[in-house]
């Protein structure tokens, strides 16, 4: 079955240090997300792919970076992490493709993040 | 950013009662879905909607696009302990493949 998976699930680490998460989607969708998800404030987008070499900002980019390689992988790279980044981050894909159901989201299992 | 405004904001209800939700926006969308999100998992997507007054069933759970296209709703009959989670609408704008996601509903049943 297609799927979506996220790796760490779980990651502890420490200020100022570089830390990437992994999603891998079986879907071969065109599009990828990363949200944070934090109390009081819903999923927040950070950045987003529309398909191969294409990045874009969402609304919380700052401290964050992607790239996309193929189609299947979009990692989050924390250039160096700090307290306020920890969260617990999702990943989710959509088709892209045009027809009824191109932008549902499908989400990953989410990886909570720690930053002492 | 801009979110969607969802209330209420949690419910505590007993076993068998009926639910109902709504999110609104101030600007119109041309999609809705409803998603539910069970402690220490991803959301789910449960209903999704692409057209003004449509209504859309998902076993015990409805969904209405809203006619004005600036709302949405969703309703669970006879509620079960497995309904237990926080349920977040999201609505996409044309022209666009982000979603802007609702505030969430945090619903508790009682047996």
């Amino acid at each position: 079955d297609a799927e979506i998976t996220q790796s760490p699930r779980h990651k502890i680490t420490e200020t100022g240090r570089q830390v990437t998460l992994a999603c891998h989607q079986t879907w071969n969708h065109n599009n990828m997300f990363w949200y944070r998800q934090d109390l009081g404030h819903g999923l927040r987008l950070i950045h987003y792919s529309y398909g191969v070499q294409d990045t874009n900002k969402g609304e919380v980019s700052d401290g964050y970076s992607v790239s996309r390689s193929n189609t299947e992988d979009l990692p989050l790279t924390l250039e160096s992490a700090a307290s306020s980044q920890t969260s617990v981050y999702f990943c989710a894909s959509s088709s892209g493709t045009s027809g009824r159901g191109y932008n549902e989201q499908f989400f990953g299992p989410g990886t909570r993040l720690t930053v002492l | 950013g801009q979110q969607l405004n969802q209330s209420p904001q949690s419910m505590f209800i007993q076993e068998g009662e009926d639910v109902s939700m709504n999110c609104t926006s101030s600007s119109i969308f041309n999609t809705w879905l409803w998603y539910k999100q069970d402690p220490g998992e991803g959301p789910v997507l449960l209903i999704a909607l692409y057209k003004a007054g449509e209504l859309t069933s998902n076993g015990r759970l409805t969904a209405q696009f809203g006619i004005t296209r600036k709302d949405s709703f969703l309703n669970i009959s006879a509620s079960i302990p497995s309904d237990v989670g926080i349920y977040f609408c999201a609505g996409s704008q044309y022209n666009t493949d982000k979603l802007i996601f609702g505030t969430g509903t945090r619903l508790q049943v009682f047996p």
